[in-house]
């Protein structure tokens, strides 16, 4: 069983469009995060949630509305997507930041 | 706000051979965790080693090894008897207990191992 599941892992999509990556994580884990990994590979944090509730929110375009329905499930959604938008985007949980995060395979995003 | 610095944008090493990743973080506070993540060209991020920053002991992961020096806010990363498998972007990364509780990473070492 996959303990970080992102859906899904490809997505193509035109300039305008609005669009979902779904994450759902079977570890009992308290917190769930989102992370950006730019073309330069380099990591950044967009939102965090713990229990449902949103503690961290980065600077962050409007345009990204994290939603969490129960702890293990943390879903990303994305209006009128933009070129610069296109990355990689992770999910990632953990049962407190200090034992470290347990990450999903990606969603690589690619807007045209 | 806590940086972490890898200075190495790339490194190669021979199969077999010993090598090891630089990273530096920046920080006043005292009660933190420092991480290795490896990922490799399925861009699966994997956890490779823990270091807890009042443990004065360097963790270690079978091939993997740190050298924690906590005064000069130094974590590299020792891989010993290299595999091709090893080859993969390694992060290294901060995390502050009681602050952001966020995991801050540095901008990642891509190493390539030779045959």
């Amino acid at each position: 069983d996959t303990a970080v599941s992102q859906t899904p892992k490809y997505l193509v999509t035109q300039m305008g469009n609005d669009k979902s990556i779904k994450c759902e994580q079977n570890l009992g884990h308290d917190t769930m995060y989102w992370y950006k990994q730019d073309s330069k590979k380099f990591l950044k944090i967009m939102f965090s949630y713990n229990n449902k509730e949103l503690i961290i929110n980065e600077t962050v375009p409007n345009r990204f509305s994290p939603k969490s329905p129960d702890k293990a499930h943390l879903n990303l959604h994305i209006n009128s997507l933009e070129l610069g938008d296109s990355a990689v985007y992770f999910c990632a949980s953990s049962p407190q930041g200090n034992y470290g995060y347990t990450f999903g395979s990606g969603t690589r995003l690619t807007v045209v | 706000a806590q940086t972490v610095t890898q200075s190495q944008p790339e490194m190669s090493v021979q199969e077999a051979e010993t090598v090891t990743l630089s990273c530096t973080y920046d920080t006043s506070e005292n009660n933190y965790y420092l991480f290795w993540y490896k990922q490799p060209p399925s861009r699966q991020m994997i956890l490779v080693i823990r270091q807890e920053a009042y443990k004065q002991q360097n963790a270690t992961e079978n091939r993997f090894s740190v050298n924690f020096q906590k005064a000069a806010k130094s974590f590299s990363l020792k891989i010993s008897d290299s595999q091709l498998g090893d080859t993969a972007m390694y992060f290294c990364a901060f995390f502050l207990q009681g602050g952001s509780e966020k995991l801050v990473f540095g901008k990642g070492t891509k190493l390539t191992v030779n045959p």
